[in-house]
């Protein structure tokens, strides 16, 4: 079974600062996934990995995947409060459809 | 809005009873999978059907049981609940079987389950 461990779980960050939350995993993986939840609402997909040195951005947000250290990052730049949610990652392995999904973590953007 | 619909949206329940959740894939999707997400298990995989046919299994315990069917749609049956199923249930679908069958082949999320056993 993939392990996806996730850190921090919680995240509590001032308005226009930078973070970055870590996502990794435990065997090969073909592709990496980030979703962002709102509270008691589905999970929207924000960016999928697909190679080693893969890159992504979309607003504050950018994602990165090393599959050789089994890892991945979300980077938040200039964080604002519209960002405040949780964050999953989640992996899949070679060959396989359903995900794994990390701890999630959750984001507070305060003013 | 994902496209994928799951009805109810809310079900509250007593201990030892059964419950079906319902959801209606992406058109086009011809997979679909259900995931639970607890406070204990986190999110978690609990089976995949493909075309109709179910292609991975994953914790999903003897008590629950799904299918998919000719329209695609697909049913989660919970029997002989107790107070540790109550968690919120997600559908998802997507276009292929394998990830090597395209590009992506993304998991695009229904909008869940509450389900509340009493």
């Amino acid at each position: 079974e993939l392990k996806v461990e996730q850190n921090p779980l919680f995240l509590s960050m001032q308005e226009g600062k930078n973070y970055t939350i870590y996502c990794n995993y435990s065997t090969t993986s073909d592709r990496l996934y980030w979703y962002r939840q709102d509270p008691g609402k589905s999970l929207e997909s924000l960016f999928v990995l697909l190679s080693n040195g893969a890159v992504k951005q979309e607003g504050r947000l950018m994602a990165s995947l090393d599959t050789k250290a089994r890892l991945s990052t979300l980077h938040i730049t200039a964080a604002v409060h519209d960002l405040s949610a949780t964050y999953f990652c989640a992996a899949q392995m070679t060959g396989a459809n359903n995900l794994f999904f990390g701890t999630g973590t959750r984001l507070t953007v305060i003013p | 809005d994902s496209g994928v619909t799951q009805t109810p949206k809310h079900l509250i329940t007593a201990t030892g009873q059964r419950v079906t959740l319902r959801c209606s894939p992406r058109s086009g999707d011809l997979s679909v999978y259900w995931y639970q997400q607890s406070l204990d298990q986190g999110l978690q995989f609990l089976i995949q059907y493909y075309n109709g046919e179910e292609r991975a299994k994953g914790n999903i315990l003897e008590r629950f049981s799904a299918q998919q069917f000719p329209d695609l749609h697909s049913e989660l049956n919970l029997s002989s609940l107790e107070l540790g199923d109550s968690a919120l249930y997600f559908c998802a679908s997507s276009p292929r079987r394998y990830p090597g069958q395209g590009p992506k082949n993304e998991q695009f999320f229904g909008p869940g389950t509450r389900l509340t056993v009493l």
